[in-house]
């Protein structure tokens, strides 16, 4: 059973810090990342993809992959309270498409 | 604009009653999804379409029943035999082949199910 595992939270950051979120995937073929942000109520938007080991930037964004630990991470720099979201990550792992983590609730303390 | 769009935003359900959720997209896309979501669950894949007049069984396709007719619209009946139906039904599609490995998925806005 291909897995993809987050830290459900609540993960509490106060606002101007970095908030990490982290993430981990079963299959080591797993070729394409993404990360989703959840607002309560409404569907999941796209916000980062990665696909080499390293780090990828976009704005205050970055994801971070390292394919031998099987990690893909995201951080979000200068925290702001419209950034308190559900953070989906989600892993191509399988022949019928992308799997998703249970995702991790994050909290930006004005 | 291009996008998804899924009808009714919220939907109730009566016991032993058939009801089918509404997903068109105009993106030219061909590979179409549905997935539901639990409180503090992830996304759970329920059918998913690759291709017009075809569509595979997802993890938990029990209760449910999908068509493929036009490559624009791809509905979900939720049938009297799914016995917990209260969920959060999204519909998402991505570029034929791609699987969504490259450009990831385009969901729509979600559909509410309610049983009463």
């Amino acid at each position: 059973q291909k897995e993809v595992e987050q830290n459900s939270g609540p993960l509490s950051v106060p606002e101007g810090a970095i908030a990490s979120l982290n993430c981990t995937y079963s299959d080591r073929g797993s070729q394409s990342f993404f990360w989703y942000r959840q607002y309560s109520g409404k569907s999941p938007e796209l916000i980062m993809s990665i696909y080499s080991n390293g780090d990828k930037e976009d704005g205050r964004f970055t994801a971070q992959l390292n394919k031998a630990s099987q990690y893909v991470s995201l951080l979000i720099r200068d925290s702001q309270p419209s950034d308190s979201a559900t953070y989906l990550c989600a892993v191509l792992e399988r022949a019928d498409g992308l799997t998703f983590g249970k995702g991790t609730h994050l909290i930006i303390q004005p | 604009d291009g996008g998804i769009t899924q009808s009714p935003k919220y939907l109730f359900r009566k016991e032993g009653q058939n009801v089918t959720l509404s997903c068109e997209q105009n993106l030219n896309h061909d590979a179409m999804y549905w997935y539901r979501q639990d409180p503090g669950q992830g996304l759970r894949l329920i059918y998913y379409s690759q291709i017009v007049n075809d569509f595979q069984k997802g993890d938990i396709a029990e209760g449910y029943s999908v068509s493929r007719e036009k490559k624009e619209s791809f509905p979900l009946t939720v049938t009297s035999a799914q016995k917990n139906p209260t969920a959060f039904y999204l519909c998402a599609s991505s570029i034929e082949g791609d699987r969504g490995g490259n450009y990831g998925y385009t969901f729509g806005s979600g559909t509410r199910l309610t049983v009463v």
